[in-house]
């Protein structure tokens, strides 16, 4: 079965610094999504993609971040100086059209920041 | 704006013991729920998803009832497996300009099953 994926699993770097989190969704879907969970907190959404540009963005998605689909199967979550705050495990999802389909989530990145 | 309340847990059960874990919502448009599971190391399944009111979603056992008029969307399970151990998350969504949707989450409830 079609999964999406997520890599690195694990990273970790320290403040100020930039990192970019990748995500392969599954190769059909059309619309694609960031979210995190801060550790004890709720899953928040932050933002979606679909043909190549932004269509909804929490206010959590300021200017520190930033998303691309470089290629026809990555799709990337850049933090340009990472802020203590940004630790969290940060999921990727992606959805067929069809609307309320639900959506497929990688198994997620854990970024913590030092 | 949209919210999504669960009940606290954690849950602890042992094998063969009905399951319920109450959602509630509160949203202004007219959303899908959904029930998503999180297995140790693993990220988000989908488990089962309703559009409407009054629909049933079901997988593996498990069932949740769109309610409108009580705002809810309780899981439930009528005998439970150690290997149902996991986090349970409800979520509603709304659609979006465009067709992509927004999941809103509730902090999701811990489920230990022991032999």
């Amino acid at each position: 079965e079609p999964e999406v994926t997520q890599t690195p699993s694990h990273q970790v770097t320290q403040m100020g610094q930039e990192v970019i989190l990748r995500c392969v969704p599954i190769s059909n879907h059309l619309y694609f999504y960031w979210y995190r969970q801060i550790l004890g907190q709720k899953v928040e959404f932050l933002v979606s993609f679909y043909n190549n540009e932004i269509s909804e963005k929490s206010e959590i998605f300021d200017d520190q971040f930033s998303v691309e689909r470089p290629d026809g199967s990555n799709f990337t979550l850049k933090i340009r100086s990472t802020k203590l705050e940004d630790s969290a495990m940060y999921f990727c999802a992606s959805t067929r059209p069809g609307g309320y389909v639900g959506q497929y989530f990688g198994p997620g990145t854990r970024l913590t920041v030092t | 704006g949209d919210s999504v309340t669960q009940m606290e847990g954690p849950v602890t059960l042992s094998e063969e013991a009905f399951l319920t874990i109450n959602c509630t919502y509160t949203a202004t448009g007219y959303p899908s729920l959904f029930w998503y599971v999180q297995y140790p190391g693993e990220g988000l399944q989908l488990l089962l998803k309703a559009t409407k009111a009054d629909d049933k979603g079901s997988n593996k056992g498990f069932e949740a009832t769109y309610r409108k008029e009580t705002t809810s969307f309780h899981l439930e399970k009528g005998s439970v497996q150690v290997s149902d151990s996991a986090v349970y998350f409800c979520a509603l969504s709304d659609l979006l300009e465009g067709g992509s949707e927004k999941l809103v989450f509730g902090k999701g409830t811990k489920l230990t099953v022991n032999p």
